[in-house]
């Protein structure tokens, strides 16, 4: 069964500075994964999609991804935080097949500093 | 072009009453989900709807009801609401399932049941 775990719950960091949110995948076969933001009081939107493309994704307001097979990793990066990045960030697989079920890790909230 | 929506934005429930959700999306999608939401928990799916006319449980259907009504529509009932089912329930289309199709999400729910 497919599986996704956030490694953070929480990270701040300072506006101007790099972002690094952390997701391990389990899964039996190649996967579809994403990462979806909410702001507060908001639905989720998509930033990022991998459906084995390239390995390095790139996504909406300067996010991108890397699927690291050999780590089971697809750690999302930003080169340079801005106040509206603050938001929670769920990383999420598909369980593919018929039903496109998607399973969510538990989400990282970001916090940007001034 | 509203994509999915979702009605109301706000329910307050006693114990036992029922009501039902509404979702529609106007993108012409195939197939249609119902998450709710929990504080660390992520999103977890209660029932979707691969295309018209169908529907399967999801993660967590106790408690719950659908009925896909038409392509555009797909609600949500609960017969007897529990405080345990207080929670922000979430809406979202695709354009079919199939693990490389991504999810759109409507605005959101937020239901207590006291």
């Amino acid at each position: 069964a497919q599986s996704v775990t956030q490694l953070d719950s929480h990270v701040s960091v300072s506006e101007g500075t790099p972002v690094l949110l952390r997701c391990n995948y389990s899964s039996s076969y190649s996967p579809s994964l994403f990462w979806y933001v909410q702001h507060p009081n908001k639905g989720l939107q998509l930033l990022l999609k991998y459906t084995s493309a390239a390995t390095l994704v790139k996504g909406i307001n300067g996010f991108e991804a890397e699927f690291k097979k050999s780590e089971t990793s697809f750690h999302l990066t930003k080169p340079s935080a801005h106040m509206s990045d603050a938001a929670e960030y769920f990383c999420v697989v598909s369980e593919g097949g018929a039903t496109n079920k998607l399973i969510f890790g538990t989400g990282t909230l970001l916090a940007v500093q001034p | 072009n509203a994509g999915v929506t979702q009605t109301p934005k706000f329910q307050v429930l006693k114990t036992g009453q029922s009501m039902t959700l509404q979702c529609a999306q106007d993108m012409n999608h195939n197939s249609m989900y119902w998450y709710r939401q929990d504080p660390g928990m992520g999103l977890r799916l209660i029932y979707y709807s691969a295309s018209e006319g169908t529907t399967d449980k999801g993660e967590v259907p106790n408690g719950y009801n659908v009925s896909r009504l038409n392509k555009r529509e797909f609600s949500l009932r609960l017969e007897s609401a529990a405080p345990s089912q207080t929670s922000v329930y979430f809406c979202a289309s695709s354009l079919q399932t199939g693990g490389s199709y991504e999810q759109y999400f409507g605005p959101g729910t937020r239901l207590t049941v006291t």
